[in-house]
């Protein structure tokens, strides 16, 4: 089945940890998206990618950083810095900017 | 900087009625406006989606509307189900790249 998988769908850190979430996709899509999703709150980009080995910063990037070493997958290392990152994080991908994006299931990153 | 504006940002109707969803957008060059649905926990998913050469579409009990002079689209859901109950997003184009949401409609359909 084609789509778009992120792992794992539950993820606790510590304080003062890095953690990398994983999202991959097998529908050949060339642009790929990270969010952020705090409850009841809106979709916020943290960054996104038109191809590989670029990608740029959307508007809550501080304490978060990618990578696109392949076309297929973009993870996103929630970095110490980050001094709020308990929330909902969602994975996208589009062909192109006025096509349907497609949503992984997202993964829950949980502070302990 | 928001590009697009999303209301209201809750909405409770009663089983039967008529939920209706508005956006306005900002960048004209967009070409493709849809809403996306979102059940709790759940990545949103594709609902309903226009382009602006034609003023509505429909798609079982969801329509689009589109206002291209006054720079919106509204999602309208007929004969609204419990089932319905969930988180509604429209999607614009921020910058030159970035795909950009509203805050979301946290819609509620009482039995």
């Amino acid at each position: 089945d084609g789509g778009i998988t992120q792992s794992p769908k539950y993820l606790f850190r510590k304080e003062g940890q890095n953690v990398t979430l994983s999202c991959e996709q097998n529908l050949n899509h060339d642009a790929m998206y990270w969010y952020r999703q705090d409850p009841g709150q809106g979709l916020r980009l943290i960054y996104y990618s038109q191809i590989v080995n670029d990608f740029q910063k959307g508007d809550i990037a501080e304490g978060y950083s990618v990578s696109r070493e392949k076309k297929e997958s973009f993870p996103l290392t929630v970095t110490s810095a980050q001094k709020n990152p308990t929330a909902f994080y969602l994975c996208a991908s589009s062909m192109l900017l006025n096509t349907e994006a497609f949503f992984g299931q997202g993964t829950r990153l949980t502070v302990v | 900087q928001q590009q697009v504006k999303q209301s209201p940002q809750s909405l409770i109707v009663q089983k039967g009625g008529i939920s209706i969803i508005n956006c306005a957008y900002e960048n004209t060059a967009f070409d493709y406006f849809p809403w996306y649905q979102q059940f709790p926990g759940k990545g949103p998913a594709l609902l309903i989606a226009i382009r602006p050469d034609v003023s509505e579409k429909k798609e079982g009990r969801f329509t689009i509307s589109f206002n291209k002079s006054a720079k919106q689209f509204s999602l309208h859901i007929m004969d609204s189900q419990p089932g319905d109950s969930a988180t509604y997003f429209c999607r614009s184009r921020g910058g030159s790249e970035k795909l950009v949401f509203g805050k979301g409609t946290k819609l509620t359909v009482n039995p």
